[in-house]
């Protein structure tokens, strides 16, 4: 069975700490790897990651993929209180429009 | 000028009634949709859908079943509604896999869904 795994599952740092959220995934056909945000409605895009050891930054926020051990990592440098949110990886599995196969989310909390 | 738009936002209803969700998306996106978030936030897939194909998560009950009218639109109909139904129900559209990069799969703002 696909399996994707967020850890933590929640965290409470302070504003302006650097935070690395975790995902390991064991599924068939990989193809890519996505980061979304979610605060309190839609799950928002940030990332989507196919190749291995190429990073992507949007501002403070940065990740990298490692297909070689199946994990991906998501950094957020400078945390503000805007940044609590749970954190959302999905796989994307070669097999036709099925969808996004989702961890569990990481829960961060941003204290002031 | 919302891309993928759910209704109703909310909605309640008894055990035992039928209910559905509509959802439009105004992106030309190819695949539709719906996935359920339960209560400890976890996003399952339910079905996806595109002009040609529909792929159904063997977990969904039959009682689950979406409807597309056209390419813009996938509904979700649900009979006799169950407590464990409750949950936060949310659309979604893609793009052709080459266009993914840039805005990963768009999601609808959700239905929360109480079956009381």
């Amino acid at each position: 069975e696909d399996k994707v795994v967020q850890s933590p599952l929640s965290l409470v740092v302070h504003e302006g700490d650097t935070v690395t959220l975790n995902c390991s995934y064991e599924v068939t056909n990989f193809r890519s790897l996505l980061w979304y945000k979610q605060e309190k409605k839609a799950p928002t895009f940030l990332f989507m990651l196919t190749s291995s050891g190429i990073e992507k930054k949007s501002g403070r926020l940065s990740s990298i993929l490692d297909k070689k051990e199946l994990f991906s990592i998501l950094n957020i440098t400078a945390t503000q209180t805007g940044d609590s949110a749970v954190y959302l990886c999905a796989v994307v599995i070669r097999r036709g429009a099925d969808g996004l196969t989702f961890g569990k989310g990481t829960h961060l909390i941003i204290q002031p | 000028d919302t891309a993928v738009s759910q209704t109703p936002k909310y909605l309640v209803t008894q055990m035992g009634n039928d209910k559905s969700i509509k959802c439009e998306q105004n992106l030309g996106h190819d695949t539709m949709y719906w996935y359920k978030q339960d209560s400890k936030k976890f996003l399952k897939i339910m079905f996806s859908y595109n002009n040609k194909e529909l792929i159904i998560n063997e977990t969904v009950p039959n009682r689950f079943s979406p409807k597309s009218p056209d390419k813009a639109h996938l509904n979700l109909h649900i009979n006799s509604l169950e407590l464990g139904d409750s949950a936060v129900y949310f659309c979604a559209s893609s793009q052709e896999p080459g266009q993914l990069w840039r805005h990963g799969y768009t999601f609808g703002s959700g239905t929360r869904l109480t079956v009381v």
